[in-house]
């Protein structure tokens, strides 16, 4: 099993600012995953992180605006750039662990942009 | 493609209900997973279950209940005489099994049940 620190829990940010989001596992892991739920939506994949590589990312992100980091095998940041109230959303990590393909998330961040 | 359907966006019930969600997928591998995933109002998602594509037994956990059927591509929950604190919403996700792949979720069904 896998067990995710994820922080800070929520934050409230002005528009024009920057968040970055802190992911921490207790394993060792290939890849992990960042998810964006929007209020009343479902989780929509932001981008996939592979430690050594640049992250991949899904239709409709980009780097620019999403950085992340993956500096080792245990620890991924995504950074929220330029933020605007559109940003609001849940943000989540995740870890998927095989060879049974254990799903694992974090806890969230919950991120107003005012 | 893989899809994830969950066709009903609310349901209402009473309390000591019974109440099914339903969830259809779309994929064109053999070997699979299926989750189901609740998120109560403080945002977490709680896991509730994971089935391989393999493992078409039905599979019952106190109230609740899950049905997989292959045959139409369909992975339904069940809860059983339902109760307030089951309000959430519930997102019903399929992963394959290949290296480096991530979960793709259904829209998720909102649950309420009130007293």
């Amino acid at each position: 099993s896998a067990v995710i620190s994820q922080k800070p829990s929520r934050d409230i940010c002005q528009r024009g600012t920057s968040l970055t989001i802190q992911c921490q596992v207790d394993s060792q892991v290939t890849m992990m995953f960042w998810y964006r739920q929007q209020p009343g939506q479902s989780l929509t994949l932001i981008a996939t992180a592979n430690q050594g590589s640049e992250a991949t990312y899904e239709s409709g992100f980009v780097i620019d605006k999403f950085p992340i980091s993956r500096p080792n095998l245990t620890f991924s940041t995504l950074t929220v750039s330029n933020m605007s109230p559109e940003d609001s959303s849940i943000y989540l990590c995740s870890v998927v662990i095989g060879p049974n393909t254990e799903a694992f998330f974090g806890q969230g961040t919950r991120l107003t942009v005012v | 493609a893989q899809k994830v359907t969950q066709v009903q966006t609310e349901i209402s019930v009473v309390e000591k209900e019974d109440v099914t969600l339903d969830c259809v997928y779309e994929t064109r591998d053999t070997t699979y997973y299926l989750f189901w995933y609740k998120q109560p109002p403080s945002g977490e998602l709680v896991f509730l279950i994971r089935r391989n594509s393999f493992d078409e037994q039905n599979e019952i956990s106190g109230r609740y209940s899950w049905n997989f059927q292959k045959s139409t591509s369909s992975f339904n929950f069940t809860i059983t005489a339902s109760q307030v604190v089951d309000s959430a919403v519930y997102f019903c996700a399929l992963i394959h099994n290949q290296a480096g792949t991530a979960l793709i979720f259904g829209k998720g069904t909102t649950l309420s049940v009130s007293s």
